[in-house]
């Protein structure tokens, strides 16, 4: 348990459909990050939130949209997917982005199939 | 282009034996840390690095940061089928950097 939790753990959507991935941290951290990890990619970063202000958009397309309400929750409203974008997507939090030497701690990720 | 690369990226030994995974880099690095992730789950942090040279050890798993600071390793004695695993290494450009930069993994099997 790492202090960071995700839901769904498993998603499976239809290139129509609209979903959210939501991710709760419960560490007191300020930075939360999304990242997408792939068979054959190492861990991509999509997202940076700090203090609740988006800080980094690593050129990730528009149907993927993240919202961060307060320090603590995330979320990544998905929408028109394409069955490319099936992954398993990861939510992290830190400290702070300016602060400490980056040790991001990770929640168990969302498996998500796009039919 | 990999800023961090892993070797080996697969690597399958017995029960008993050791082993070492490298994470090299033409960059140098503020800090460094190495994830350990079982299938299912996200990384979990195993350790940081800061300081050149720096050798820390975690029971049987012994990390070093090398002394340019673009490098590092992570030696691991007398496997057991619970360090199965993918090890991620992940480094920090600066401190205060947003982003960490992720190697590829080295995808770790312990055969009883």
């Amino acid at each position: 348990e790492t202090g960071v939790t995700q839901t769904p753990r498993h998603l499976v959507m239809g290139m129509t459909n609209k979903k959210s991935l939501k991710c709760e941290q419960h560490l007191g951290h300020n930075a939360m990050y999304w990242y997408k990890q792939s068979a054959k990619k190492p861990l991509e970063l999509m997202f940076v939130y700090n203090f609740k202000e988006q800080t980094e958009n690593n050129s990730v397309p528009s149907r993927f949209s993240p919202e961060c309400p307060n320090s603590s929750h995330l979320f990544l409203h998905l929408h028109t997917l394409q069955p490319e974008d099936s992954a398993l997507y990861l939510c992290a939090s830190s400290q702070d982005v300016v602060a400490g030497y980056g040790e991001q701690f990770f929640g168990p990720g969302t498996r998500l199939t796009v039919l | 282009t990999q800023l961090l690369e892993q070797s080996p990226q697969f690597l399958s030994i017995q029960e008993g034996e050791n082993l070492t995974v490298y994470c090299n880099s033409s960059s140098v690095f503020s800090s460094l840390q190495w994830y350990r992730q079982e299938p299912g789950e996200g990384p979990v942090l195993l350790v940081t690095v800061v300081t050149g040279g720096e050798v820390k050890k975690l029971k049987r798993l012994t990390f070093q940061f090398g002394d340019a600071r673009k490098d590092s390793s992570l030696h691991i004695t007398a496997a057991q089928p619970g360090d199965t695993g993918l090890y991620l290494c992940a480094g920090a450009l600066s401190q205060g950097a947003q982003k960490l930069v992720f190697g590829q993994g080295t995808r770790l099997t312990i055969n009883p």
